[in-house]
């Protein structure tokens, strides 16, 4: 089966843009999270939706960030305006309930300059 | 939160065991503790999960004892490419929606 695809894979934007990630979870996968690790921190939780609904988004950091998932399939993450601690890698997953573990993408690059 | 420790870092040689013990003193009673493999550039990749006792698969081995404050992770026969960073989550049975990522644990294999 194909995995959870992220794209784009790389990004550089200025301070001040508006920059969208998106994520395509595995098909069937009601799970979908975002993380982010930003510079030399550790991998932290953005936010969980069980299919188009938000679960818990605690862990987002502002209110410049905005998740959204239409219809339980691929969500997006935009930020904006961009600012220059929000570069980092972010990280989608996604799991079905009673499987083990999440499944992760290979993230994206968030370069803001 | 159940918070995870791990050690820094560890190195090896091919062909050894290699064992990576984690704390995680704060476990809940409906917690699982599962291990996460990550190679550069790309995201966590799924090892192994597990409650209680042993539990073995095709590429790891999770030793929790009856405590469960802490367990092992247990790779057989490590390879170069076994050169990863290694998470251990404790959370739900999905791994943790909210679960802290650690700082891991640096396994560098040689050769």
């Amino acid at each position: 089966e194909a995995g959870v695809t992220q794209f784009p894979s790389h990004s550089v934007i200025e301070k001040g843009q508006t920059v969208t990630l998106r994520c395509d979870p595995i098909s069937g996968h009601d799970n979908l999270y975002w993380y982010r690790r930003v510079m030399g921190k550790e991998i932290k939780f953005l936010l969980h939706f069980v299919k188009e609904s938000k679960q818990d988004e605690s862990g987002m950091p502002n209110n410049r960030f905005l998740a959204e998932r239409t219809g339980g399939t691929y969500s997006t993450l935009k930020v904006q305006p961009a600012e220059l601690e929000d570069s980092g890698v972010y990280f989608c997953a996604s799991s079905q309930v009673g499987l083990y573990g999440y499944t992760f993408g290979s993230g994206t690059r968030l370069t803001v300059v | 939160l159940a918070k995870t420790t791990q050690p820094i870092s560890m190195d090896s040689y091919e062909g050894q065991e290699v064992n990576i013990t984690c704390s995680h003193n704060n476990i809940a009673t409906n917690d699982y503790i599962t291990w996460y493999q990550q190679f550069p550039s790309q995201g966590p990749r799924f090892i192994i999960q597990g409650y209680k006792t042993k539990v073995t698969n095709e590429v790891a081995s999770l030793f929790i004892p009856a405590d469960r404050k802490s367990s092992t992770l247990s790779l057989p026969r490590v390879s170069l490419s076994d050169t990863a960073v290694y998470y251990c989550l404790v959370g739900d049975h999905g791994g943790g929606f909210k679960t802290i990522f650690g700082a891991g644990t640096r396994l560098f294999v040689k050769a």
